[in-house]
C-alpha cells in the first residue's frame, strides 16, 4: 500500500540558508500534517491542511511557510534558517472519513543547520 | 499543561517481563485513541487504536477509560525487540481534526 513519502531524506544547510521539503500524502487522504521533532521531544505540531487549504497552525515559525497544491502534495518552505531548526520534519496524512482515521507518518526529513 | 500526559519512563525490563503504560488526556471532547510506536530517529508507526471495549493485538492490551480521561497500555511477555518510545495519542476530529501528543514513554527491555 501507498505510504507518505517524504523528500528529501536528510538535508544540510548553513545558518540563514532556504530549505523546502516535499511531502506526497497517501492517497485519497484529506488531511495533511506537518511536525518538528527535536532529539528526545514528542514531534511538535506546525501546520495542517485539509483539502488544500490552511486548516490549523500550531508552533511554526514566521520564517517557515507551507502549502497544498492541486496534486495534494504539500510543500515546507523554511527561510533563514537558525542552527535550532536541526530537527526531523514529519508530514503525515490522515482523512477525516476513514473508519479509524489514525495519523501515517512519512520517513521523515532529517534537517542539519550549520 | 499539556493535553495529554505521560510519563517519560525509561521503564528498564527484563525479557518476559509484563509492563504497563498509562495516559491521560485533559479534554473530555477527545474522541480518537491511539498508541503510537517509536524507534530511534524513526517515524511513529500506529501500534494500535485504543476503544472504550478495550482491545487486544497478541501480547499488546490497550484500555480506554473515558469517566476518567485515562488510556493504558499493557505489553505482556516482552521482546527485546519491544525496546522503543511510546507515544500516546488523542484526537479531536472536530477542532480540525487535530492531534496531540504525549511526550512518550520509553522502554528498554533488557536480556
Amino acid at each position: 500500500a501507498a505510504g507518505v513519502i517524504q523528500s528529501p531524506r536528510h538535508l544540510i544547510k548553513e545558518k540563514r540558508e532556504t530549505a523546502t521539503l516535499k511531502c506526497y500524502p497517501i492517497p485519497r487522504h484529506d488531511t495533511v500534517y506537518w511536525y518538528q521533532q527535536g532529539p528526545g521531544q514528542d514531534p511538535q505540531f506546525l501546520i495542517s491542511f485539509y483539502e488544500k487549504m490552511q486548516s490549523d497552525k500550531g508552533s511554526i515559525p514566521d520564517r517557515f511557510s507551507a502549502q497544498q497544491f492541486s496534486d495534494y502534495h504539500s510543500e515546507l518552505n523554511m527561510s533563514s534558517l537558525e542552527l535550532g531548526d536541526s530537527a526531523l520534519y514529519f508530514c503525515a496524512s490522515s482523512s477525516r472519513v476513514a473508519n479509524t482515521g489514525e495519523l501515517f507518518f512519512g520517513e521523515g526529513s532529517r534537517l542539519t543547520v550549520l | 499543561r499539556k493535553e495529554v500526559e505521560q510519563d517519560p519512563g525509561p521503564f528498564n525490563v527484563p525479557e518476559g517481563a509484563t509492563v504497563a503504560f498509562n495516559c491521560t488526556y485533559s479534554n473530555s471532547a477527545s474522541q480518537s485513541f491511539f498508541w503510537y510506536r517509536q524507534d530511534c530517529r524513526k517515524e511513529p508507526k500506529l501500534l494500535m487504536s485504543v476503544y472504550s471495549s478495550g482491545n487486544e493485538d497478541g501480547r499488546f492490551t490497550a484500555q480506554l477509560n473515558r469517566a476518567s480521561q485515562y488510556i493504558s497500555l499493557l505489553i505482556r511477555d516482552s521482546k527485546l525487540s519491544d525496546s522503543a518510545t511510546y507515544l500516546c495519542v488523542v484526537n479531536r476530529l472536530y477542532n480540525f481534526n487535530k492531534f496531540y501528543f504525549g511526550s512518550g514513554t520509553k522502554l528498554n527491555v533488557k536480556p
